[in-house]
């Protein structure tokens, strides 16, 4: 079955690093991109970046720079997204979705973190 | 990037067609055929209905139609149902980028 299953709920301290998996499964894991997208509480969705999971190749949205970073496993067919200093505006959902040409055709159920004192 | 321009809410009865408007500029909606529709319910997965300007993926209903004029693209519900009620999002590709939102009710 092709899908993308993500990691559980995550509740951190502000500064903490977190790290949060999408599995796929179900289709050639090096043949799309994989996408993450954040719907922040009240927000819209907002794209984050995302990484080549041939090659590890990653390219970022502007205001994520420098506070995320995308990796793989190609071993496990897994894609991470680490914050490495949350602050508590980083709460939200965070979704992973499949590349397929110029739209992204398949995503993850989502992955709420929780960033509080 | 600045986020698409979509209407917060759109409403309408059911049997009815609602039409929901994505207005962005030359340099992402306006270049190629890259815009695509998400339906998102509140604790789901978003859902692909409408991929490059118009196409739809099988098993979306034909009910879903995707147009677009210059920098404006274009979402249509046709004989809205209840289970139509959800939010709404455009996503231009080239610019890597979403639209606010619109939410849709059947009254």
């Amino acid at each position: 079955q092709v899908q993308l299953v993500q990691s559980g709920s995550e509740v951190a301290k502000p500064g903490a690093l977190v790290k949060i998996s999408c599995k796929t499964s179900g289709y050639n894991f090096i043949n799309h991109y994989i996408n993450w997208v954040r719907q922040a509480p009240g927000q819209g969705l907002e794209w984050m970046g995302w990484i080549s999971p041939d090659g590890g190749g990653t390219k970022y949205a502007q205001p994520f720079q420098g506070s995320i970073t995308l990796t793989r496993d190609t071993s496990t067919t897994t894609v991470y997204l680490e914050f490495s200093n949350l602050r508590t505006d980083d709460s939200a959902v965070y979704y992973c979705a499949r590349e397929k040409g110029f739209y992204y055709d398949l995503w993850g159920q989502g992955t709420l973190i929780t960033v509080s004192s | 990037q600045s986020a698409l321009t979509q209407p917060a809410s759109v409403s309408g009865s059911p049997g009815q067609s609602i039409t929901i408007s994505c207005t962005g500029a030359s340099s992402d909606v306006g270049k190629y055929n890259f815009v695509s529709w998400y339906q998102h319910h509140p604790g789901k997965a978003p859902k692909l209905i409408i991929y490059e300007d118009t196409r739809r993926p099988s098993g979306i209903s034909d009910r879903f139609s995707g147009s677009k004029s210059g920098s404006t693209a274009s979402l249509t519900i046709s004989g809205l149902q209840t289970e139509d009620e959800s939010t709404y999002y455009c996503c231009s590709y080239a610019g890597r980028v979403f639209g606010r939102g619109t939410m849709v009710t059947v009254l």
